[in-house]
């Protein structure tokens, strides 16, 4: 069973550019997550889908952050424009079913520098 | 105080000790709660999960789940140099339904 694909693996930007990443998550995967991860710290959880609508994104910083799921399969995460601080590593998740308690399996994730 | 918070480490252990992890929450409602294993430039992966008091166990690992103190631990017994990594402690927050992890561990098995 082929795992959560994540485009690109990494990407160097100049601040006030933008940039989206792209994640296919498991096939069958109800419930998408994307993760940002700044280097030293956990992962923080930006948006989660089921399906194709919006469960959580209390913690993605809209004006700047944008993210779409359309027909409940893969997804994009949008930055525009970047910040210094948004260089992390993405991380991409999915699970089965529904709620947080579901496993999550992660993406290899893409790595952004922003300067 | 932090959501969820773990002693950032260094912890070095000798190749087949106790290695030992701790992690504290600051939702007193908090019922679920998660150990997640990452390599270095890895991903993370889920090792275990515990909703109720006391232990559960899994191989070498045993979670251990004190709500009364807000405390969430991890042993890994016989450890070994594979398991030199960083562990992250997760949990799902009471009042607003949200995954929050810890900085995370980091763990070396000396041989």
């Amino acid at each position: 069973e082929a795992g959560v694909a994540q485009s690109p693996r990494y990407k160097i930007i100049e601040k006030r550019q933008s940039v989206a990443f792209w994640c296919n998550p498991i096939s069958g995967h109800a419930t998408l997550y994307w993760y940002q991860q700044i280097l030293g710290q956990g992962p923080k959880l930006l948006i989660q889908f089921q399906n194709n609508g919006v469960v959580d994104d209390s913690q993605l910083p809209k004006d700047r952050f944008s993210a779409e799921r359309l027909k409940g399969v893969d997804s994009t995460l949008k930055i525009q424009p970047a910040k210094l601080e948004d260089s992390a590593v993405y991380l991409c998740a999915s699970s089965l079913g529904a709620g947080l308690q579901e496993t999550q399996y992660f993406g290899p994730g893409t790595r952004l520098l922003v300067l | 105080q932090k959501e969820v918070e773990q002693n950032s480490g260094p912890l070095s252990v000798p190749e087949g000790a106790i290695a030992s992890l701790n992690c504290t929450y600051s939702d007193r409602g908090s019922q679920s709660f998660f150990w997640y294993r990452q390599y270095s430039g890895k991903s993370p992966e889920l090792i275990m999960s515990i909703y109720s008091n006391g232990d559960k166990e899994d191989g070498r690992f045993t979670a251990q789940l004190n709500k009364a103190s807000q405390y969430v631990s991890l042993l890994i017994r016989d450890s070994q140099p594979s398991d030199s990594a960083t562990y992250l402690c997760a949990v799902i927050m009471y009042n607003n339904n949200d995954m929050r992890f810890g900085a995370g561990t980091r763990l070396t098995v000396k041989p």
